[in-house]
Formats: C-alpha cells, structure tokens, sequence
C-alpha cells in the first residue's frame, strides 16, 4: 500500500511568514511522530499523536511550534514566525500498535528553508 | 531518565570486513529496540528490531544485531560490509509515556554515520 506522504516536498519562506506542513499516514495507523532533522544531523523529536491526542509534545521548541491532528489521519505541523534556526527536513513517521508491532515508516521529509 | 546512546559518531571500515555499530539504552521495563538506516538523499528506513526472544535478530540487507540485556546493548552487525553499507545508521528504543498506561515514543539515538572503503 502507500507509504507515509508528506508535502510539500520542499519549502522556502522569508523570516517571519508562517508556514505549514503537511503528513499523511499509512491507512490505519494510530501512532504519528514529528521529528526534526537539521542537515546530516540526528533525529529531534518534536511530538507524538495517538489518535487525535498528543501525549506528549515535550519536543516541541517553543511556543510558536504547534501541530495537529485530525480524524485520526492527516496531522498538520504549523510554524509561526519563522526564523532561520528553523531551517531543517521535518519528518513525519507513524506506526500501529494495532500491527501488533512498533516500527515507524517515515515519510520523506519536507526541507525547509528560511532565508 | 530514559534513553539511547550511539557512542560513535563514525565508524570506519574496509570492504569485506566485519563492522559493528555500538548500541546502548536505559529504559524501565523490557525494552523494545530498533535500528534504522538513511542514506544520502534518502528517508529513514526500517533495518531491524527487537521485541522479545532471540538475542539475535537478523533483518534487511544481510544486518543483525544482539540484544544482550546485561550489557543494556543492542550492536548493529554485519559479516562482510559493502561500500553500498556507507549511510547514517540509528539506535531507537521505545519509552513508555509517564501517566499513560498504554501508551508510548520511540526516541532515537544520535546516529553513527558508517562509511565503507573499498
């Protein structure tokens, strides 16, 4: 079936404009993680979803980070106010409990660029 | 506090060799242990886990790895490395939520970038 999408694929944006990125899951699975990945660098989790909830945003940098989700699919990844420090590829990966298993298929990424 | 640590930023092997990438977790309870591979220009993928049983779980392109929960080590192994082997490689281990009986993150290590001379 298909893989986790995520768009736009990449995106430049001027400090301080707002912007927002996009994930959609694998059919079917609960489990949505935002990961931030500055260049050839580890993984910085942001927040995780279990269904429409977010247990735990711990990641999130600061109050201009937020996301959503809706219907248990589609999660949203907003950024206010951009500065150049946000410029990174954010990843979304998600996964199923209910696949009886806890691996993460992620997406390809979405780089973005603040100039 | 729960975590992963990948304790090599890089490792160096020639082709043919054996190659290790080192693998250590502190988390509560059994652990439930991942590798993931990125290669240039590419996503994350999924090499390999551990959930219970055998301490040796063998996964994609000829990787394994052993679970030894004295040592609270999960290395990444290969036999015989391939220049194609040369990519970031990451450690995860799944955490549960404090204040959540089911829930649970998977947080990742700092990744060991593995490059493979020829």
């Amino acid at each position: 079936g298909a893989g986790v999408s995520q768009s736009p694929s990449n995106k430049v944006t001027e400090k301080g404009k707002d912007v927002e990125l996009r994930c959609d899951p694998i059919s079917g699975h609960t489990a949505l993680y935002w990961y931030r990945q500055s260049l050839g660098q580890g993984l910085e989790f942001l927040i995780y979803f279990q269904g429409n909830s977010a247990p735990d945003k711990s990641g999130l940098p600061s109050d201009r980070f937020s996301a959503e989700r809706t219907g248990g699919s589609v999660s949203t990844l907003t950024i206010q106010r951009t500065q150049q420090e946000d410029s990174a590829v954010y990843l979304c990966a998600t996964g199923g409990r209910s696949q009886g298993s806890y691996e993460q298929y992620f997406g390809p990424g979405t780089r973005l660029t603040v100039t | 506090a729960q975590s992963v640590a990948q304790p090599e930023d890089q490792v160096n092997v020639a082709e043919g060799n054996p190659l290790t990438v080192k693998c250590t977790y502190s988390v509560s309870g059994n652990p439930y242990l991942f590798w993931y591979v990125q290669y240039p220009n590419r996503g994350l993928q999924f090499l390999l886990k551990y959930i219970t049983g055998d301490n040796l779980v063998k996964g994609s392109y000829g990787f394994e790895a052993e679970f030894n929960k004295s040592q609270t080590s999960f290395h990444l192994k290969k036999p015989s490395a391939l220049v194609s082997d040369s990519a970031l490689y990451f450690c995860a281990v799944r955490v549960n939520l404090p204040g959540y009986s089911s829930a649970s993150k998977i947080i990742f290590g700092s990744g060991t970038r593995l490059s493979i001379r020829p």
